[in-house]
């Protein structure tokens, strides 16, 4: 079974930075991995999927890399309503885990 | 393109409910159907997933041989029926249509509410 650690836990930072959340398997994934963005009272959103391919909508701001074992969601300048959790997930084999989230908090 | 989820509710530890979630927008028998589930406090967690035939069907440990999924393609519907429900099944149910070809979730419904106590 494959397990994907998300870290930080917690990232707190102001409008207008740069953040990077990390996820990481337990075994190599190739590119099966996908980011979700989580906002309260929300349904779950699609952000990038294979890795580095932005969904449909989603702002250029989004950003996906890695391959393997590492990967990086990047958001390059945090706007108020990138406040949410951030979900990895494989589709490399099942179960199909989802990691454990980092929420991003905006000061 | 909208998926609703609905049959959430109180029920008792040991009690059963059915979820039923009705895609609108596109036809369901085309796609890969999923459950995941956000509990309080905690992150959110694949339940199921059954193929578009509904030949191919996985469940989470945390769930296997409590529930089960199921699809009507002419009523445009996938089913969670969840037997024996524990307290630690309380949750928010998410129906999600599974992209072609790689099933990433996408979309998601709203979800419904189960909450199990006694």
């Amino acid at each position: 079974e494959i397990v994907l650690t998300q870290s930080p836990g917690t990232l707190s930072l102001s409008p207008g930075e740069r953040a990077a959340l990390s996820c990481r398997a337990s075994q190599n994934i190739n590119s099966d991995l996908a980011w979700y963005q989580h906002r309260p009272g929300q349904a779950p959103r699609l952000l990038i999927y294979d890795a580095s391919n932005r969904a449909t909508g989603i702002p250029a701001r989004f950003s996906g890399s890695g391959s393997g074992a590492d990967f990086t969601l990047t958001i390059s300048s945090l706007e108020p309503q990138d406040s949410a959790v951030y979900y990895c997930q494989q589709r490399n084999s099942w179960p199909r885990a989802f990691g454990q989230g980092t929420k991003v908090e905006i000061k | 393109v909208q998926l609703v989820e609905s049959g959430g509710g109180l029920v008792k530890p040991g009690g059963s409910l059915r979820l039923s979630c009705v895609g609108s927008g596109f036809s369901v028998s085309t796609y890969t159907m999923n459950w995941a589930r956000h509990a309080p406090g905690k992150g959110l967690e694949w339940v199921s997933t059954i193929s578009n035939s509904g030949t191919y069907i996985y469940y989470a440990d945390s769930v296997r041989g409590r529930f089960t999924i199921s699809r009507d393609n002419a009523k445009n519907s996938v089913y969670l029926q969840m037997n024996n429900l524990r307290v630690d099944d309380t949750a928010f149910y998410y129906c999600a249509r599974g992209r072609l070809t790689t099933n990433w979730f996408d979309p998601w419904g709203q979800g419904t509410l189960v909450t199990v106590s006694s």
